[in-house]
């Protein structure tokens, strides 16, 4: 069956390193997402991309950046890990249609 | 940009009755698709049900249906005969015509056996 996977699921870091989330895709889809969730709160949109090579930034994108090589996998990167970046991250995917998003597990990450 | 309103920060429900979760939007856009996901304590997002606004018709899947008032931008979801696996975060959404997704806050429903 085809799935969405994250990881790691949870990552312990310490400020001002750099960490990588990967989001790997078996729909073959186009689009894909990441969000973070904080306490209480809904998601918000970090970074989106309709296809290889295209990113673009959403609500919270500062400080972190994406990559789409393929179509396969989305990393998402905190180029200098902050203490308020500590949140549970989610990836999401979509068709070409775009009607539905399904996501990922989610990655819990805790920055020190 | 769109706006989307949970007012309705937890709610309660008896087991094997009905509960209705109320959610609105602000947009002005004429075709979009809203949602309603679940998330329980594993934190994985799971639709529950979908619609098209240009749809009269509400949608309905097993006990989960929604009220779909297009002129007074609200999408409130039905669940019932309410089970103890219902118990979960609800999450409405909207997704615009550049496919974004707009969260509301969440209803965290408890069910009572």
């Amino acid at each position: 069956d085809a799935e969405i996977t994250q990881s790691p699921r949870h990552k312990i870091t310490e400020t001002g390193r750099q960490v990588t989330l990967a989001c790997h895709q078996t729909w073959n889809h186009n689009n894909m997402f990441w969000y973070r969730q904080d306490l209480g709160h809904g998601l918000r949109l970090i970074h989106y991309s309709y296809g290889v090579q295209d990113t673009n930034k959403g609500e919270v994108s500062d400080g972190y950046s994406v990559s789409r090589s393929n179509t396969e996998d989305l990393p998402l990167t905190l180029e200098s890990a902050a203490s308020s970046q500590t949140s549970v991250y989610f990836c999401a995917s979509s068709g070409v249609n775009g009607e539905t998003q399904y996501f990922g597990p989610g990655t819990r990450l805790l920055v020190l | 940009a769109q706006t989307v309103t949970q007012s309705q920060p937890e709610m309660s429900v008896q087991e094997a009755e009905t509960v209705t979760l109320s959610c609105t939007y602000d947009t002005s856009e004429s075709d979009y698709y809203l949602f309603w996901y679940k998330q329980p304590p594993s934190r994985q997002m799971i639709l529950v049900i979908r619609q098209e606004a240009y749809k009269q018709q509400n949608a309905t899947e097993n006990r989960f249906s929604v009220n779909f008032q297009k002129a007074a931008k609200s999408f409130s979801l039905k669940i019932s005969d309410s089970q103890l696996g219902d118990a979960a975060m609800y999450f409405c959404a909207y997704r615009s015509s550049d496919g974004m997704l707009t969260f509301g806050g969440g209803t965290r429903l408890m069910v009572k056996p």
